[in-house]
């Protein structure tokens, strides 16, 4: 069974930093371009970074370039989103993804951005 | 970047009846391999999103056959036949043509 678990959620000021983890099973991660996608509450979907199966590519919305940085450790089948300089437009609900043809999301995990 | 631009459904839909939405984009979705790059997602209240189609038609692992996409280029269409309770939500529309990945604002779908 496919599972994506998201941590490392929760409340933070504005202007810090947060790492979000997906630890990724059932699957072989190495095989999957991956990505983050955003909810704002009450709001709808948007995409925020994609990596490549194997790492070399990355892509972002022009809203988060230079502040956020999607990466990945395929050996612990692990993604990773660094999210600095925060704003308090950042607040949102995170899922990690797994793209491509049948793609899959996790549950998601809250970020506050908040003083 | 790409506009997705969703419908809107006159809810609520009563159980059994049919459903469609429709989504359009500012830019052909047709990929040199042929395939048009268009999902379907429905989030059930409380929940992540779940894919429905995928390539434009193609039914994701596990989802009803009442499920069925279809569309050219520039205009999409979901159909949901006989719809159940179970079906309430919020249907998106993503492209995955191109970076930025975007999506439709969404269609709320109620039932009766």
């Amino acid at each position: 069974e496919v599972q994506l678990v998201e941590s490392g959620g929760g409340l933070v000021q504005p202007g810090r930093s947060m790492k979000l983890s997906c630890a990724a099973s059932g699957f072989t991660f190495s095989n999957y371009g991956m990505a983050w996608v955003r909810q704002a509450p009450t709001k709808g979907l948007e995409w925020v970074a994609t990596i490549s199966y194997d790492g070399s590519s990355t892509y972002y919305r022009d809203s988060v370039k230079g502040r956020f940085t999607i990466s990945r450790d395929n050996a612990k089948s692990t993604l990773y989103l660094q999210m600095n300089s925060l704003r308090s437009e950042d607040t949102a609900t995170y899922y990690c993804t797994r793209e491509g043809a049948n793609a899959y999301w996790g549950q998601g995990t809250l970020v506050t951005v908040s003083s | 970047d790409i506009v997705m631009t969703q419908g809107v459904l006159p809810n609520p839909v009563p159980s059994g009846e049919s459903a469609s939405i429709t989504c359009r984009s500012s830019k052909s979705l047709v990929y040199k391999d042929g395939k048009t790059y268009l999902n379907w997602f429905l989030q059930r209240p409380g929940q992540s999103p779940q894919l429905l189609t995928y390539w434009m038609s193609t039914r994701a692992s596990g989802v009803s056959d009442r499920f069925s996409g279809s569309g050219s280029g520039t205009y999409f269409t979901l159909k949901i036949s006989r719809v159940r309770a179970e079906d309430a939500g919020v249907y998106y529309c993503q492209q995955v043509r191109e970076y930025p990945r975007t999506f439709g604002s969404g269609t709320k779908l109620e039932i009766k």
